[in-house]
């Protein structure tokens, strides 16, 4: 079976850093998607670990442990316009069913001034 | 231009109907999909074609069908619409199984 758990709302003040932990319980393991979801829009990819190890791109950071089965994405100078989900997706194993994203059931952050 | 649009945005229907929702993709995608998005339930996966020949079904498809016409095009059937499928619907594709999934601006549906 799939079960991703992440916390389901969090509360940062702009300009902080914030962590968004996501662990993950899967039949086998093929990478691990985050995605931006604004309020009633549609979700926009982040990152993609497929790896052990920290993935950069700006103001953003993804995090993997496969052997913890652990993922975080820290969102450092928090602006206003960050307030949105952050949704967490396991790829499964490679083969039959690997097309099957399992999403988590997102974390609202709000950024308060 | 949107590189992947579905129509319609919004749409209210009642118990019994049968209601269409499609998806068009510029992006030249093989991969398109169909996801169901309810409060406190995150992203599930309804079907899934890999191209025009292949469809796959996803996690929750009781009470749903589709069809795709061509590479660009994927449309979503309720054959008889009821009120559970009330919830945000996006279509989304990617280039291969491991490349990241864009999605469209997602159909409001509710039965009544």
């Amino acid at each position: 079976g799939q079960n991703i758990d992440q916390p389901t709302e969090m509360t940062a003040t702009e300009g902080a850093i914030v962590q968004i932990n996501c662990t993950y319980q899967t039949s086998g393991f093929n990478g691990l998607f985050w995605y931006q979801q604004h309020a009633g829009e549609a979700p926009t990819f982040l990152s993609y670990n497929v790896l052990d190890g920290l993935e950069e791109k700006g103001r953003f950071s993804s995090f993997l442990s496969r052997s913890k089965g652990y993922s975080y994405l820290l969102l450092k100078e928090l602006q206003m316009k960050d307030s949105a989900s952050y949704l967490c997706a396991v790829r499964p194993a490679s083969g039959a069913g690997s097309y099957q994203l399992t999403f988590g059931k997102g974390t609202k952050l709000s950024v308060i001034p | 231009d949107a590189d992947v649009t579905q129509t319609p945005r919004n749409r209210i229907t009642k118990t019994g109907k049968r209601i269409m929702l499609e998806c068009s993709q510029t992006k030249g995608h093989d991969r398109m999909y169909w996801y169901r998005q309810d409060p406190g339930l995150g992203l599930r996966l309804i079907y899934y074609s890999f191209d025009v020949k292949d469809i796959n079904k996803g996690e929750i498809s009781d009470g749903y069908s589709v069809s795709r016409q061509a590479q660009a095009k994927f449309s979503l059937s309720l054959e008889s619409a009821i009120p559970n499928q009330t919830a945000l619907y996006f279509c989304a594709t990617s280039l291969t199984d491991y490349n990241e999934q864009f999605f469209g601006p997602g159909t409001r549906l509710t039965v009544l």
